[in-house]
């Protein structure tokens, strides 16, 4: 089945500096990765996706990149503020019907 | 945007007594349920894939006569952990899908086992 990577597990980022958390997949048919931000007991929360016909996608500070042929994607935060301190689990899942499979998580903390 | 309920958010239950937890899509119709388990400072783990009036699909290592899945409508699942003990408090999380794979998670269900 298929398996997610995520890393670094910890990342402390200066306010307005960038943080890049990056994935890998193993299973080269899996066509969808959605990026969700989770808030310490909070419910995981939909910040960003993207499908595998798309190398890159933006939304204001946040883009995420697919590399299909090395199999990994990545999240870039930029200008990053204090309320990006979070979680972030990438994900990726094969097809509209099947389940998704996340990544273990990376401890974002934006220093003051 | 798509609204999903889920109750209780926190429960509290004696070794050997059942807690259900229901998950309620509110605004749209739910052609899956997924229910995962989340502990401390860990990742979400897949429990189960529910459909509408069919079986759950559980993942591998989870006890479906311990964890049962009930998907009677399109906006309603329910998870009921029987004979709970403390190995099971945990934070258990439900998400609803409605035909295209950004799902939409619940709020979650604190479970302590005492």
């Amino acid at each position: 089945g298929e398996n997610v990577e995520q890393h670094p597990s910890t990342l402390s980022v200066q306010e307005g500096d960038s943080a890049v958390i990056k994935c890998t997949y193993s299973d080269s048919a899996s066509n969808y990765f959605p990026w969700y931000k989770q808030e310490l007991g909070k419910r995981p929360q939909l910040i960003i996706d993207i499908r595998s016909n798309v190398g890159e996608k933006k939304d204001q500070r946040i883009a995420v990149t697919l590399n299909k042929t090395a199999k990994h994607f990545s999240l870039h935060i930029t200008e990053t503020q204090p309320e990006d301190s979070a979680v972030y689990f990438c994900a990726a899942s094969l097809n509209r019907d099947d389940k998704i499979i996340f990544g273990k998580g990376t401890r974002l903390h934006i220093l003051p | 945007g798509a609204v999903v309920s889920q109750h209780p958010s926190w429960v509290i239950c004696k070794s050997g007594t059942s807690v259900k937890i229901e998950c309620r899509s509110l605004d749209f119709q739910a052609t899956t349920m997924f229910w995962y388990r989340q502990f401390p400072k860990q990742s979400l783990m897949l429990m189960a894939t529910s459909n509408e009036g069919s079986k759950a699909t559980y993942e591998q290592g989870v006890e479906k006569d311990k964890f049962l899945i009930n998907h009677a409508s399109l906006t309603l699942s329910t998870l009921t952990v029987t004979s709970a003990h403390p190995e099971d408090s945990s934070f258990y999380i439900c998400s609803a899908r409605a035909g295209a794979p950004r799902d939409t998670f619940g709020s979650g269900t604190r479970l302590t086992v005492v």
